[in-house]
């Protein structure tokens, strides 16, 4: 079965540059989410998407931005980025109204600021 | 605010020994919950789920969880553990009747088999 796909799966970057995190999600899945786990941390929701429009807000900084496209693809777009950002930055879909509510997790894409 | 809280953040076992993790939620309505699985260097899995019905809920890998209303907790047992279930686990709720909801994690259990 189809699952949630994540790009690019490791990401080096340095202090002050920008990012981009991109997740498609599983084939006629409307709703993504978007988790940030730091080292040794439980994951924090960021934000989430359902239909193209912001559904949800979490603990997300300002410094960063997220969109659903008509596909249905989502990309998490990082700015200035801080050594705090690096962490494991996980996506997850489901489908609205589904009986199971369960959310589907993509592989990650692990973020290291140097 | 839904919170989750894990009792134990590091728990360590040998083989074929029971395990038993615990959670409870916090959360002034009705809730799904779950046991996501994170072995090491890989993403969430799900162990199992519930939403409604038997609160005795099974799950894969022989893992079950019960739910208890009066208590809030979800706990998660395994009558037999292996070494391949050294893994990270997490306790998760969303709030029921609005999908589309973030998912709430508790803080995490390490859970280390030894052999």
């Amino acid at each position: 079965a189809a699952g949630v796909i994540q790009s690019p799966r490791h990401l080096i970057k340095e202090k002050r540059e920008t990012a981009t995190l991109k997740c498609y999600p599983i084939p006629r899945h409307d709703t993504v989410y978007w988790y940030q786990q730091g080292p040794g941390q439980d994951p924090q929701f960021l934000i989430s998407f359902y239909e193209k429009m912001q559904s949800d807000k979490g603990s997300i900084p300002d410094r960063f931005s997220a969109q659903q496209f008509s596909d249905y693809h989502s990309e998490l777009n990082m700015s200035s980025l801080e050594l705090g950002d690096s962490a494991l930055y996980f996506c997850a879909s489901s489908v609205r109204g589904a009986a199971d509510y369960e959310q589907y997790f993509g592989p990650g894409t692990r973020l290291t600021v140097t | 605010a839904q919170s989750v809280s894990q009792h134990n953040h590091h728990v360590i076992l040998s083989e074929a020994a029971s395990l038993e993790l615990g959670c409870n939620y916090s959360y002034g309505g009705t809730v799904n919950l779950f046991w996501y699985v994170q072995y090491p260097g890989q993403h969430l899995q799900l162990l199992l789920k519930y939403f409604s019905g038997d609160p005795l809920v099974k799950g894969i890998k022989g893992f079950e969880a019960e739910f208890i209303k009066s208590k809030f907790s979800f706990n998660l047992r395994k009558p037999s553990v292996q070494w391949s279930d050294t893994a990270e686990y997490f306790c998760a709720v969303t709030s029921s009747g609005a999908a589309g909801n973030k998912l709430t994690f508790g803080g995490g259990t390490r859970v280390l088999v030894k052999p």
